[in-house]
């Protein structure tokens, strides 16, 4: 299957610093990325999805303003976490979307785990 | 709205036995259709994907089909205590956006 990469795979951070997690597609372009987050045995919940050189699409609840999204090539995009808090802290996982060779399917990165002190 | 069902569980299988696990979707128009499978603290892994009805197998899994019944299965064959995690449903309407169920976490007991 196709690779995605995800850095930093874990990040501590002070409340009100900023945080940027970059999602990378190594082996396809990626026209859409997906972010998510996962709270501790919950669901996946779609945050935002983004694509390749518009704005992205936040979903309901999701205030664009503190979670930036990056999409400026086809195989990166970044989430950028702004005056994080602590109830910002969570699982943060990115997607990517291959469309070649007849498949679309989703691909995830390993996951970011956010912890805001 | 569009929904897609799993029972959360757990469901538990012996070791060696088949572990059958279920979705439903409520889009009578959804084309794709896929299963992942998420270890604790882990991303989820694509595990099989599915168009067509009927049965589509892969190694020790086989995922089944039934667009009339709007359901999708997967069954997974001698199973393994490595195979004990949540397994994700997930479908796509007409648009690219994959609607996800909860998850149905599975135990595998030696």
């Amino acid at each position: 299957g196709a690779v995605v990469s995800q850095h930093p795979s874990r990040v501590i951070c002070k409340s009100g610093t900023s945080v940027k997690i970059e999602c990378r597609s190594l082996d396809f372009q990626a026209t859409t990325m997906f972010w998510y987050r996962q709270f501790p045995k919950k669901s996946l919940m779609l945050m935002a999805t983004s694509n390749e050189g518009s704005k992205a699409t936040y979903e309901q609840g999701v205030e664009k303003d503190k979670f930036l999204i990056n999409h400026a090539s086809l195989t990166l995009s970044t989430l950028t976490v702004t005056s994080a808090h602590p109830e910002d802290s969570s699982f943060y996982i990115c997607s990517a979307r291959d469309g070649s060779g007849g498949q679309d399917t989703q691909y995830f990165g390993p996951g970011t785990r956010l912890t805001v002190l | 709205q569009k929904e897609v069902e799993q029972n959360s569980g757990p469901l538990s299988v012996p070791e060696g036995a088949i572990a059958s696990l279920n979705c439903t979707y409520s889009d009578r128009g959804s084309q794709s259709f896929f299963w992942y499978r998420q270890y604790s603290g882990k991303s989820p892994e694509l595990i099989m994907f599915i168009y067509s009805n009927g049965d589509k197998e892969d190694g020790r899994f086989t995922a089944q089909l039934n667009k009339a019944s709007q359901y999708v299965s997967l069954l997974i064959r001698d199973s393994q205590p490595s195979d004990s995690a949540t397994y994700l449903c997930a479908v796509r309407p007409s648009n690219y956006q994959l609607i996800w169920g909860a998850g149905t976490k599975l135990i595998i007991k030696p």
